[in-house]
């Protein structure tokens, strides 16, 4: 098993540009979640999809964001435009569902916008 | 809602001493909960799980942690440190369903030759 698969590992983009992070789950996984790392705020949850369908997005920061989970292997996750505070490590984890069933992240996409 | 509460958020040991990081949650039904850890530039790595089968759970690495019902704890413990622990370790909770995860705020472990 390949893990979760995300691209690219790093991203570097001027302020006002789009910018779109991509997730591959595990295979046979139902949920997807998205989750954002900062030193000031630590690991925040942006997004998590269950069988391709957005769940919960209320920890999407503003419209600028958007994500979607078009088949039950891949999801994005759009940020446009960029700002500089937008400046993060960005992980994707997908997990089998039920309360006992962990989440397991990828590498992240460590996103600065100058 | 449920939270975790990770206490120290450094903790420093030297080489070949015992590592103790400490978790404690509140939730008004034992929960499911989680140690992770992770390296620089790497994601989140289970370390172990507790699913109400045992109340000490052994992990990779040579981790555990007990399931304290009584003090609301679930901290994670290793005999000897190796250098090769130096890492960020969080402690997290799902509700019964696995759609809600909480984590804690980290701790950073360094460990000292």
């Amino acid at each position: 098993d390949a893990g979760v698969i995300q691209s690219p590992r790093h991203e570097v983009t001027e302020m006002g540009q789009e910018v779109t992070l991509r997730c591959k789950p595990i295979s046979g996984h139902d949920y997807l979640f998205w989750y954002r790392q900062t030193m000031m705020r630590g690991l925040e949850l942006l997004i998590y999809f269950n069988n391709n369908v957005p769940i919960d997005d209320s920890g999407m920061p503003e419209d600028r964001f958007s994500a979607k989970m078009p088949n039950a292997s891949f999801s994005t996750l759009k940020i446009q435009p960029s700002e500089p505070r937008d400046s993060a490590v960005y992980f994707c984890a997908s997990s089998q569902g039920g309360g006992n069933s962990p989440l397991h992240f990828g590498n992240g996409t460590r996103l600065t916008v100058t | 809602a449920q939270s975790v509460t990770q206490l120290g958020s450094h903790v420093s040991v030297s080489e070949g001493a015992l590592v103790l990081l400490r978790c404690n949650y509140s939730s008004s039904v034992p929960p499911y909960l989680f140690w992770y850890v992770q390296y620089p530039n790497q994601g989140l790595q289970l370390l172990l799980k507790y699913t109400s089968a045992a109340t000490l759970v052994k992990g990779i690495n040579g981790f555990e942690a007990e399931f304290k019902k009584s003090e609301t704890s679930f901290h994670l413990t290793k005999p000897s440190a190796h250098m090769s622990d130096a890492a960020e370790y969080f402690c997290a909770v799902s509700d019964l369903t696995g759609n809600q995860f909480y984590f804690g705020t980290g701790t950073s472990l360094t460990v000292i030759p």
